[in-house]
Formats: C-alpha cells, sequence, structure tokens
C-alpha cells in the first residue's frame, strides 16, 4: 500500500526564517510524482510545488524547495524567508492507482 | 473558466436528514473525485469517476452515493447523515497528475 507520513503536527518559524517540513513515502513505483499542498484558513487547496521522481534535481518555487531522497523515500519542504501568508496546514501528497494519498499534514505558524 | 465549484459552503444537518454536496467543473477533466478532511488524517477518497456514467469506492464510501451523468458535475449524496459526518468535503478534478480542488464544504451533523 501507498501510504505518506508526515511525523510533525505542528511547527512555527520566525519570520524571515527557514523551516522545513518532513514527509516520507512509501511506494513500489519508480516513476511518479510528489507534491506538498498549502490550506489557509480560507481551507482552499493550493499546490506549492511538485516533484518528479526521475528528475534528480529538486524542485524549486521562488521561496519553496524541496529536499528529495528517492532512495530514502523522504520529500521535505524547506521554505526560506517565512512570511506571515505562510502560516497554513501543509500537505505531502502522493497519487495512488486512482486518488492522491495525504499526510496528516503539518500545521505551520509563522510569526512576527 | 471557473476551475472546481462546490455548492453549499457550509451545512448543517440533523442526524437522519439526506442531502446532496453539489461539484460542477468546466476544465472537461475526465476524472473526478470526493475527498474528506478530518483533523489529524488529511484528506480521504470516498468515491471517485474516471469518466460519465462510471463511479466507484474510494478508501470511505460508506453512507455516501455518487453519480456522474456528466463529464462536468459530479454531486455526493448523504443517504442519511451521521455526527461522523460531520467534516468538510473537497471536491477534485485531475488532469494528468495535478488536482483542482474545489473550495470545500464544512458540514456538520448534528
Amino acid at each position: 500500500a501507498q501510504t505518506v507520513t508526515q511525523s510533525q503536527p505542528e511547527m512555527s518559524v520566525q519570520e524571515a526564517e527557514t523551516v522545513t517540513l518532513s514527509c516520507t513515502y512509501d511506494t513500489s513505483e519508480s516513476n511518479y510524482y510528489l507534491f506538498w499542498y498549502k490550506q489557509p484558513p480560507s481551507r482552499q487547496m493550493i499546490l506549492v510545488i511538485r516533484q518528479e521522481a526521475y528528475k534528480q534535481q529538486n524542485a524549486t518555487e521562488n521561496r519553496f524547495s524541496v529536499n528529495f531522497q528517492k532512495a530514502a523515500k523522504s520529500f521535505s519542504l524547506k521554505i526560506s524567508d517565512s512570511q506571515l501568508g505562510d502560516t497554513a496546514m501543509y500537505f505531502c501528497a502522493f497519487p495512488g492507482v486512482n486518488d492522491m494519498r495525504f499526510g496528516a499534514g503539518t500545521r505551520l505558524t509563522v510569526k512576527p | 473558466n471557473a476551475g472546481v465549484t462546490q455548492t453549499p459552503k457550509f451545512q448543517v444537518l440533523k442526524t437522519g436528514q439526506s442531502m446532496t454536496l453539489q461539484c460542477a467543473q468546466d476544465m472537461n477533466h475526465e476524472y473526478m473525485s470526493w475527498y474528506r478532511q478530518d483533523p489529524g488524517m488529511g484528506l480521504r477518497l470516498i468515491h471517485y469517476s474516471v469518466g460519465a456514467g462510471i463511479t466507484d469506492q474510494g478508501e470511505v464510501p460508506n453512507g455516501y452515493n455518487v453519480s456522474r451523468s456528466t463529464t462536468e458535475d459530479f454531486p455526493l449524496r448523504l443517504l442519511s447523515a451521521a455526527p461522523s459526518q460531520t467534516s468538510v468535503y473537497f471536491c477534485a478534478s485531475i488532469r494528468g497528475s495535478e488536482q483542482y480542488f474545489g473550495p470545500g464544504t464544512r458540514l456538520t451533523v448534528t
């Protein structure tokens, strides 16, 4: 079975600092995608970043980057220069056969 | 292009009542799905559809029905609401590897 684990239920970071959210997954597939979604208080699910497993280069989107370790099945999200608007739930997700498997989420609070 | 829309945004039901959560997309995506989101559990798949006329169960289908008569619409029916169905419900459509989520419906069953 494909599973996604986020071991940090809550995290906090000072504004302008860097924070890393952890995610591990389990799959027997060799080629796949991995995603990080952000869910602010508005409840909308927003795609933050996507990584293709066959690409060795870590994906980057502005202040968001990933550390993808395929052998270790690890997919962490780094947020640089944290902003108050980054306060949200963050979900790691992995596409299954017919659905997207989500981790339980990490609640990130950015403190002024 | 409205993307994925859901109605209502909020709903309160009494135990035993039935209702339908509406979902529509205007992107002509074949694949659509319904998730529920509960605290500490992320999103879990309820039902999905790979095209008009085709639906199947996900991880937590009990107490819910779906139908897909058109590509655009994928309603979720609660047959007899129970307090355990209190949750936030998301509809999504998929193109390739990317999911497009609706804004969600917060449902409370008392």
